[in-house]
């Protein structure tokens, strides 16, 4: 199975900061790479999707990058509502895995 | 607008068995593959299981393999989770999911149904 490894597990900002999050996948995944973020009580929602598509309704904020085996999510300018957990999943291949998420707190 | 609904959960003692159900709307169900996911408490996310649109191919993670089965009645619009020897490991939440309009992600995600295997 392909395994992702996210870092940081957790961190703290403040608002207005930029965020960088960053996901590994053991082997090659081409573009095959989704984050979501996910508030306590609610499923998942999808942020960005292969690797770099902003999903719908998603803010410009928000942005991914690369493609292979490393990945970024971005947050611009870190707002309020964005505090909360990030996980990335790669489809190249199953089984389905994601990684072990990233915990945004407030400093 | 697409919806996809979760019951079944419940507390259930090791060994036992459940039944989830997903109940979709919105959408042409007939046409999409669905899978589960699970999200044990606190902790993170982990795929159970896949069904082709047609019911012809069905996939598992191995942690379930062989105690889960995933079924769906297109006639009804209803995915079903048939989950024995149940483990406590296995006390989760349940999130039936699926890619509609996007690529490589789940842009579709239940409510959630819950899950406790404990005596």
């Amino acid at each position: 199975a392909i395994q992702l490894t996210q870092s940081p597990s957790s961190l703290s900002a403040s608002i207005g900061d930029r965020v960088t999050i960053t996901c590994r996948a053991s082997q090659g995944i081409a573009s095959a790479l989704a984050w979501y973020q996910q508030i306590p009580g609610r499923p998942p929602k999808v942020l960005i999707y292969a690797a770099s598509s902003l999903g719908s309704g998603v803010p410009t904020r928000f942005s991914g990058s690369g493609s292979g085996t490393d990945f970024t999510l971005s947050i611009s300018s870190l707002q309020p509502e964005d505090f909360a957990t990030y996980f990335c999943q790669q489809f190249n291949s199953y089984p389905i895995t994601f990684g072990g998420g990233t915990k945004i707190e407030i400093k | 607008q697409v919806q996809l609904i979760e019951s079944g959960g419940g507390v259930v003692q090791p060994g036992g068995s459940l039944r989830l159900s997903c109940a979709a709307s919105g959408f042409t169900f007939s046409s999409y593959g669905i899978h589960w996911v699970r999200q044990a408490p606190g902790r993170g996310l982990e795929w159970v299981a896949f069904i082709r649109y047609d019911g012809q191919k069905k996939d598992y993670a191995d942690s379930v393999r062989g105690r889960f089965t995933i079924s769906r009645d297109n006639s009804q619009n209803t995915l079903y989770l048939q989950m024995n020897s149940l483990r406590v490991e296995d006390t989760a939440v349940y999130y039936c999911v699926m890619r509609e309009v996007v690529d490589y992600a789940f842009d579709i995600w239940g409510q959630g149904t819950m899950v406790t295997v404990s005596s």
